[in-house]
C-alpha cells in the first residue's frame, strides 16, 4: 500500500505571495492532519479534516487555510507568505477506529525569501 | 492544552550501546506514538503504545498511563539509529501533541 505523499516536496517564494500544498492519505484512510516544523517552535498542528469537515484547528492565523475533497485529498493554503512561515511542512493520515494512529508524509519544505 | 516533555534533550553513544529516552505528559492521552526522523525530515512510525510494552528488533518500548510517561529502550546502537526521536500524544482532540524531541548521535 502506498504511503502518503506530498506535492510538491520544495518550494521556494517571495514574502506576499500565496502558496498550496497537496497531501494525497493512504488509501482508505479518511483522516488527514497538518503539522509545520520550525527550529524555533518544533512541531505544531495545523488543522485535522476528516469526511471534508475541519474537526480542530491550530493557533495560526487566518492566513493558513485547508480543505479536504471527497476522495480524502487535502490541500492547504498559505496566503500573504512571511519569511517566518519558512518550514517543513508534514501531513498525515490516519484511519478511524485505530486510536488515530497517524502516519506521515515526507513534507514540504518552503523557503519564503 | 497537553504538554510533552522529551529527555535528554540530546544524547551521544559509542556504538552498540544501550539507552533509554523518556517521554512525560501532562494529561490522560489516548494514543501515544514515538518517531523517528530521518535526515530528509520524514517522521518514520516507530511505536503506537498508549499503554504497555512492545519491542521490534533492538527498539522496545514502554507506557504506563497511570504515571502519564512513555520509555523508549533502544539497544545495541548503531549509527544509522542518529536522528532526531519524538513522542507525540493525542488526548481526543484528534490532535497529535508533540515532545522537543531527543537529537540521538551513535559513533562508529
Amino acid at each position: 500500500k502506498a504511503g502518503v505523499t506530498q506535492t510538491p516536496r520544495y518550494l521556494i517564494k517571495t514574502r506576499g505571495q500565496q502558496v498550496t500544498l497537496s497531501c494525497s492519505p493512504i488509501s482508505g484512510h479518511r483522516s488527514v492532519s497538518w503539522y509545520q516544523q520550525t527550529p524555533g517552535q518544533g512541531l505544531q498542528f495545523l488543522f485535522e479534516y476528516f469526511s471534508e469537515t475541519q474537526r480542530n484547528k491550530g493557533n495560526f492565523p487566518g492566513r493558513f487555510s485547508g480543505r479536504q475533497f471527497s476522495n480524502s485529498r487535502s490541500e492547504m493554503n498559505v496566503s500573504t507568505l512571511e519569511l517566518g512561515d519558512s518550514a517543513l511542512y508534514l501531513c498525515a493520515s490516519s484511519l478511524p477506529g485505530t486510536g488515530y494512529e497517524q502516519y506521515f508524509g515526507p513534507g514540504t519544505r518552503l523557503t519564503v525569501t | 492544552g497537553i504538554q510533552v516533555e522529551q529527555s535528554p534533550p540530546d544524547l551521544i553513544l559509542q556504538e552498540g550501546a544501550n539507552s533509554t529516552l523518556r517521554c512525560n505528559f501532562s494529561d490522560s492521552v489516548n494514543n501515544l506514538q514515538w518517531f523517528h526522523q530521518n535526515p530528509w525530515g520524514q517522521l518514520i512510525n516507530l511505536f503506537y503504545i498508549p499503554s504497555g510494552t512492545k519491542q521490534n528488533g533492538r527498539l522496545s518500548a514502554t507506557t504506563v498511563a497511570t504515571e502519564r510517561y512513555s520509555l523508549l529502550y533502544i539497544s545495541s546502537s548503531q549509527t544509522t539509529d542518529s536522528g532526531v526521536y519524538f513522542c507525540a500524544v493525542l488526548a481526543g482532540d484528534y490532535k497529535l501533541s508533540f515532545g522537543a524531541g531527543t537529537t540521538v548521535t551513535v559513533r562508529a
